[in-house]
């Protein structure tokens, strides 16, 4: 069982909403990254943050931002909900950047 | 982003036999990762390799990390159904902190 804590596990939105996915770090991990997996895609590197503190950021618009809380503890919001975003959206800890990554389960996100 | 090229896209092959798989990149890489996803699951860690040469083994799971920094290798010997899923690889270059992920390789594995 991963150690990693994605809530919810499954969300229906429509287009237009705006979302916020939660994820709970393995305890100790204070690294956390954020990634959208798709058919087509594959796994789509959002962000991770440190500390409190956004480090890296893929190529996504706007529209997808983070945060993590001093518990380590990271949501990430999607606003303004597009069809495409529909997809599993899975977090990762470590205990720092340069560390291999734990993953949770996910989010299944869909948008109708 | 950089690009990972993840082959075969996806194998069949009977229970009992030795599986091979690879991952190679333009960019050297300092971290090579191997992972496991199953379906409605989140990719499990399997093997993690740290230096060019290098050789870990996971039980019937062995990984390389190619001598060049620019590939690496995953073998499964004597596969058994369980070993279905999607397997992943994922590189850290050098310059940066991010894990660059590969498309995947599906093994089916047939009793």
């Amino acid at each position: 069982k991963a150690g990693v804590t994605q809530t919810p596990r499954y969300l229906i939105k429509t287009r237009g909403q705006q979302v916020t996915l939660s994820c709970s770090p393995i305890s100790g991990h204070r690294s956390v990254s954020w990634y959208q997996q798709t058919p087509g895609q594959g796994l789509q590197f959002l962000f991770e943050y440190f500390s409190e503190t956004q480090r890296n950021k893929g190529n996504f618009p706007g529209r997808f931002s983070g945060r993590q809380f001093s518990n380590s503890r990271s949501e990430m919001n999607v606003s303004t909900l597009e069809l495409g975003d529909s997809a599993l959206y899975l977090c990762a800890s470590s205990f720092g950047p340069n560390q291999p990554q734990h993953f949770g389960d996910g989010t299944r996100l869909s948008i109708l | 982003g950089q690009q990972l090229n993840q082959s075969p896209q996806s194998m069949f092959i009977q229970e009992g036999e030795d599986v091979s798989m690879n991952c190679t990149s333009s960019s050297i890489f300092n971290t090579w990762l191997w992972y496991k996803q199953e379906p409605g699951e989140g990719p499990v860690l399997l093997i993690a390799l740290y230096k060019a040469g290098e050789l870990t083994s996971n039980g019937r799971l062995t990984a390389q990390f190619g001598i060049t920094r620019k590939d690496s290798f995953l073998n499964i010997s004597a596969s058994i159904p369980s070993d279905v899923g999607i397997y992943f690889c994922a590189g850290q270059a050098d310059t940066g902190n991010q894990f660059y992920f590969g498309t995947g390789t599906s093994l089916t594995v047939i009793p």
